[in-house]
């Protein structure tokens, strides 16, 4: 069983903080790693990847790696409220298949 | 914007009754896939293929079968529908290039059974 768990939240923090989730996973053949942001009753959309240890930014977001501790996390500086949303990890192997954690709830409140 | 389209985005139907969800999508891609989605669970694969005619099992297939006879068609089937399919299903494909696969996904479909 390939697992991917998140802390399911709900996290909230306030307008301009720093939110911060976290992701483990089981399997050390895992090879990308993906965050999705998923609004009430729409699909998920992609965030970011991340492939190598290490941190990557991408505007306001930065995903960190640690496969050594299978452990992958997204920081979103400066929240707003429109990143109020459910986020999901995913991981991939070579065979081209994702498992996703079940989602974390953020909310930001204003 | 992957060009992924569902049909149809809601159905409501009977226990016992077959249903086909269909996933079309526009930009070539190879790889295609089908989730389900319900609380407590997040995203569980039912099926996907990686080609025409080629389609292999997910975690939770059972109940669920498919068929992909064109590259831009990705067909899901509930062979006898019941209340634990009642669910959210998303369709999603692979872009390949760049430094790494990524998937993405659809709009969704919402199926009740009743």
């Amino acid at each position: 069983q390939k697992e991917v768990e998140q802390n399911s939240g709900p996290l909230s923090v306030p307008e301009g903080a720093i939110a911060s989730l976290n992701c483990t996973y089981s399997d050390r053949g895992s090879q990308s790693f993906f965050w999705y942001r998923q609004y009430s009753g729409k699909s998920p959309e992609l965030i970011m990847f991340i492939y190598s240890n290490g941190d990557k930014e991408d505007g306001r977001f930065t995903a960190q790696l640690n496969k050594a501790s299978q452990y992958v996390s997204l920081l979103i500086r400066d929240s707003q409220p429109s990143d109020s949303a459910t986020y999901l990890c995913a991981v991939s192997n070579t065979g081209n298949q994702f498992y996703f954690g079940t989602g974390t709830s953020l909310t930001v409140i204003p | 914007d992957a060009g992924i389209t569902q049909s149809p985005r809601h159905k409501v139907t009977e226990t016992g009754t077959p249903v086909t969800l269909r996933c079309h999508q526009t930009e070539n891609h190879r790889y295609m896939y089908w989730y389900r989605q319900d609380p407590g669970h997040g995203l569980r694969l039912i099926h996907y293929s990686y080609g025409v005619k080629d389609t292999d099992k997910g975690e939770v297939s059972d109940g669920y079968s498919v068929s992909r006879s064109k590259t831009e068609d990705f067909l899901l089937t509930l062979e006898s529908a019941t209340s634990s399919q009642t669910s959210v299903y998303f369709c999603a494909t692979l872009t390949s290039g760049g430094s790494t696969d990524t998937q993405y996904f659809g709009p969704g479909t919402r199926l009740t059974v009743l």
